[in-house]
């Protein structure tokens, strides 16, 4: 059975601090996704990491990917509160079969 | 462009109804799919279709069926509702270019009662 597993599930960190989430998967793929949610809001890609050793900024987001590890990481630069969401890994296996980490809740505060 | 577009935005159902979830994106977009999310989970794949008449099983197809007429509908039938089928569902599509981007709509919010 396919796992991919997120870490922490629950994260409160204080503005201007760095954190990272982490996302283990179990199977062979070059393909992870990371993507925000919004409370009641619907999925917003952030990052789409295609080969090893890939590494994606925006602004205060910056991920990578180490395929041999089966790891990507989600590293946060000096929290602002509008970071406050929830960040899902998703890995490809083979073509358009996604699966999904169970989230990471992340909440910014002052 | 509107995007990915999903109606109803909110449904009620009794065990054993059966109703449709509508999904139209107008990106032109070949590969399209339906997910569904339970509350502490990741969202995880019903059904997805890579054209026009084709159609695939993801990780969770039972209870469900799909059907692709054409490029832009992609519509998911719940034959007869369970209260295990609770969820909020999500359609997305994506194109065959580089960008492997996937879109999603703005979800449907079901409750089987």
């Amino acid at each position: 059975e396919l796992k991919v597993e997120q870490n922490p599930l629950f994260l409160s960190m204080q503005e201007e601090k760095n954190y990272t989430i982490y996302c283990n998967y179990s199977t062979t793929s070059d393909r992870l996704y990371w993507y925000r949610q919004d409370p009641g809001k619907s999925l917003e890609s952030l990052f789409v990491l295609l080969s090893n050793g890939a590494v994606k900024q925006e602004g205060r987001l910056m991920a990578s990917l180490d395929t041999k590890a089966r790891l990507s990481t989600l590293h946060i630069t000096a929290a602002v509160h509008d970071l406050s969401a929830t960040y899902f890994c998703a890995v490809e296996v083979g073509w358009n079969q996604f699966y999904f980490g169970t989230g990471t809740s992340l909440t910014v505060i002052p | 462009n509107a995007g990915v577009t999903q109606t109803p935005k909110f449904q009620v159902l009794k065990t054993g109804q059966s109703m449709t979830l509508q999904c139209a994106q107008d990106m032109n977009h070949e590969y399209m799919s339906w997910y569904r999310q339970d509350p502490g989970m990741g969202l995880r794949l019903i059904h997805y279709s890579v054209g026009a008449g084709i159609t695939d099983q993801g990780e969770v197809p039972n209870g469900y069926n799909v059907s692709r007429s054409t490029t832009e509908d992609f519509p998911l039938r719940l034959l007869s509702a369970a209260p295990s089928q609770t969820s909020v569902y999500f359609c997305a599509s994506r194109d065959e270019g580089a960008s492997y981007e996937q879109y999603f709509g703005p979800g449907t919010r079901l409750t089987v009662t």
